[in-house]
């Protein structure tokens, strides 16, 4: 089945010590999405990739930085994990032109010790 | 003006009856509204979407009810279920414009049916 899938599921790592999340899809969307999700709240966005081209939402720290080598990959990079950036960290694509449906990875569970 | 208002923060029905979550919006460049429903620990899925050109969308026990001139959309869940019990998220994005396709979401109605 087509889908976005995320790895790790669950990922533990220390304050300050960078860690890398990744998501594959295989509808061959053009648009990436890295969400944050923290508990009780809605998904925020930090930034997508229509195709290679990158779009930061303005309110996204410095922190986060995120690469897509081809369609089907993108990763999100944290430099330095502080407390407060534990949370889920969801993946999602569309396809503009197509239906707006953006589909949404399992998500990843980050904890900052 | 980028805000999806979306009332109550939580919900909760007894088993068969009608569960109704609304949301507001001021942005009248929006022309997409989905709801996604997402359980615990799951990622958000699609359960219904609906477009500025009708007012009313059903999909077995969920309809969307659209009112464009008051910028209003609601979810109701008909002969709501356990199984339901989730959190559901309204959202809308715009076709054009800077933000292009990015979904601006609801802050997330916590539903609870009760057996």
């Amino acid at each position: 089945d087509a889908m976005v899938i995320q790895n790790p599921r669950y990922q533990v790592t220390q304050f300050g010590k960078p860690v890398t999340l990744s998501c594959s899809q295989t509808l061959n969307h053009n648009v990436m999405y890295w969400y944050q999700q923290k508990s009780s709240q809605a998904p925020k966005l930090l930034f997508h990739y229509y195709d290679k081209d990158f779009n930061n939402e303005a309110d996204t720290p410095d922190n986060f930085q995120s690469r897509r080598p081809n369609t089907s990959f993108c990763f999100l990079d944290i430099r330095s994990p502080g407390l407060g950036d534990a949370a889920m960290y969801l993946c999602a694509t569309s396809s503009p032109g197509g239906s707006d449906e953006q589909f949404f990875g399992p998500g990843t569970r980050l904890t900052v010790l | 003006q980028q805000q999806v208002k979306q009332s109550p923060q939580s919900l909760i029905v007894q088993k068969g009856g009608i569960s109704i979550i609304n949301c507001a919006y001021e942005n009248t460049a929006f022309d997409y509204f989905p709801w996604y429903q997402q359980f615990p620990g799951k990622g958000p899925a699609l359960l219904i979407a609906i477009r500025p050109d009708v007012s009313e969308k059903k999909e077995g026990r969920f309809t969307i009810s659209f009112n464009k001139s008051a910028k209003q959309f609601s979810l109701h869940i008909m002969d709501s279920q356990p199984g339901d019990s989730a959190t559901y998220f309204c959202a809308a994005s715009a076709a054009y414009g800077g933000s292009q396709g990015n979904l601006i979401f609801g802050k997330g109605t916590k539903l609870s049916v009760k057996p």
